[in-house]
C-alpha cells in the first residue's frame, strides 16, 4: 500500500531552535509539495519539486524555511530560527505529474507546536 | 498570484439534506480536482476534471467544472455523517504548470 511517510508526526519545540521535517514521496512519483496548514490560513503552498528540482518556493519566508530533495526517496523542510508563529500542521504529498495533471498524495502531516 | 476561494466557509446541515459548495478561481484553471479532509486527517484526492464543462457523479457526489475552466461545483445529495469535513478544491493555473494551489475550503458538518 503505497503512502507518503513524515515524519516525525508531533514536534514541540522552543522558539529559535531549528526544525527539520521530512518526507518520504511515493516511490515512482515525480512532484513533491509542502503545504502548511492553519485555521486562519488554510493550505498555503510553500513549494514544489519536480524531478527533485526546486520549481517555485515563492510561499516560503526565505529569511528562515529552507526546502530540499538530497534524493528521490527524500524531502526535507527546514526552519531555522523557529518562531511560535510557525506553529501549524505540514503537509507533504507526492503525484506523478504529467502535463500539470497531477493528483497529490498527502502524507499524514507533521504538527509543529513552537512555544 | 492565483487565488482560489470558496463558499461557503462553513456549512451545517441535517441529515438527508442536499449540501453544495462553490470554487472560484482568478485564473483559468488546466484542470480542477477535489479533495476531502476529515477532521484531524489529511487531505484525500476525490476526483479531477478536465474539460470545459465537464460534469462527473460519484454515488451522492456530483462535481461540475465552468465553461470558463475557472469555476467549480461540488453537490452532495442526501447527506451522510460519513459526509462530514472540509472540502477543497485545487487546481494548477496553467497547461505543464503543476503549482497545485487549494481553495479556501468548506466545512461541512451534518446534524443527525
Amino acid at each position: 500500500d503505497a503512502r507518503v511517510t513524515q515524519t516525525p508526526r508531533d514536534k514541540v519545540t522552543e522558539m529559535g531552535q531549528e526544525v527539520t521535517m521530512r518526507c518520504q514521496p511515493i516511490l515512482g512519483h515525480n512532484t513533491v509539495f509542502w503545504y502548511r496548514q492553519t485555521m486562519m490560513q488554510g493550505l498555503e503552498l510553500l513549494a514544489y519539486f519536480r524531478n527533485r528540482a526546486p520549481l517555485d518556493d515563492s510561499g516560503m519566508p526565505k529569511d528562515r524555511f529552507s526546502a530540499e530533495m538530497p534524493d528521490a526517496t527524500l524531502a526535507t523542510l527546514k526552519i531555522q530560527p523557529s518562531e511560535p508563529r510557525d506553529s501549524a500542521v505540514y503537509f507533504c504529498a507526492s503525484g506523478l505529474s504529467s502535463w500539470g495533471d497531477t493528483e497529490a498524495f498527502f502524507g499524514q502531516g507533521t504538527r509543529l507546536t513552537v512555544v | 498570484g492565483q487565488q482560489v476561494m470558496q463558499i461557503p466557509q462553513y456549512q451545517h446541515v441535517q441529515e438527508g439534506e442536499d449540501f453544495t459548495t462553490y470554487c472560484n478561481s482568478s485564473t483559468t484553471l488546466s484542470n480542477i480536482q477535489w479533495y476531502k479532509q476529515r477532521p484531524g486527517g489529511h487531505p484525500v484526492f476525490l476526483i479531477q476534471l478536465v474539460k470545459s464543462g465537464e460534469v462527473k457523479k460519484q454515488k451522492r457526489l456530483t462535481f461540475q467544472f465552468g465553461e470558463a475552466k475557472k469555476n467549480s461545483s461540488l453537490h452532495i445529495t442526501a447527506t451522510q455523517t460519513t459526509d462530514v469535513g472540509t472540502y477543497f478544491c485545487a487546481g494548477p493555473p496553467g497547461f505543464g504548470n503543476e503549482k497545485l494551489t487549494f481553495g479556501t475550503g468548506t466545512r461541512l458538518t451534518i446534524i443527525p
